[in-house]
């Protein structure tokens, strides 16, 4: 059964810094592993999916990267702003993509 | 484009009384479709999902079922509400695999049975 795990629960960051966002999954045949943001009490929004074969992805000042042998991703913010403040989840999908394991997230606060 | 609709956005129940939350997707044909809840400053739970019309795979058991009446529309239901039902539910739609299997989400609907 795959158990998807994230660190830190919650973290505090002044404006500019470069920070990184760490999950965990225990079953390495996932399919893929999307990153999403969440706002309060709104839904979730990806940010980017990266497919098994691959090793990362990036969109702006987001990177992904995946390690599947290891069970484990990393989300890299560059020059963080405020306006990044929400919680991030990390979700890993079974082979086939239909079903998707979220980890519990990581609660970013941003400070200008 | 493809968009989800998810309603109502907050509903509030008492204990016992039956559930209906409605979820529609535009723009796309034969989407897998899901249901989830996330407990409060907890991820997200799948409860069900559907591959095509009447095709429904529970992976929790629980008070609630789902239906699949058309290709775009997927419900989520309950005879009687109990407390622990409470909970913010997402639906969410993806293109079937291969190359498919991103996550779209709708807004919600945030539950409180009272």
């Amino acid at each position: 059964k795959q158990e998807v795990t994230q660190i830190p629960a919650a973290l505090s960051v002044p404006e500019g810094e470069n920070l990184v966002l760490n999950c965990s999954f225990t079953d390495s045949a996932i399919y893929n592993l999307q990153w999403f943001r969440q706002d309060p009490g709104k839904g979730l929004t990806s940010l980017l999916l990266i497919q098994s074969s691959q090793r990362e992805q990036t969109s702006g000042r987001l990177n992904a990267s995946l390690d599947k042998s290891s069970g484990r991703s990393t989300l890299y913010i560059a020059a963080s702003q405020p306006g990044d403040s929400a919680t991030y989840l990390c979700a890993a999908a079974n082979t086939g993509g239909f079903k998707t394991i979220f980890g519990a997230g990581t609660r970013l606060f941003v400070k200008a | 484009s493809q968009t989800i609709h998810q309603w109502p956005a907050t509903l509030v129940q008492p204990v016992g009384s039956p559930l209906s939350l409605e979820c529609t997707v535009e723009g796309t044909s034969n989407p897998n479709l899901y249901w989830y809840r996330q407990a409060a400053g907890r991820g997200l739970q799948l409860l069900f999902y559907s591959v095509g019309i009447g095709q429904i795979s529970s992976e929790v058991p629980q008070n609630l079922s789902a239906s699949r009446p058309q290709d775009r529309q997927f419900i989520l239901s309950s005879k009687k509400l109990l407390l622990s039902d409470s909970g913010f539910y997402l639906c969410a739609w993806s293109v079937p695999a291969p190359g498919g299997g991103k996550l779209f989400f709708g807004s919600g609907t945030q539950l409180s049975v009272l």
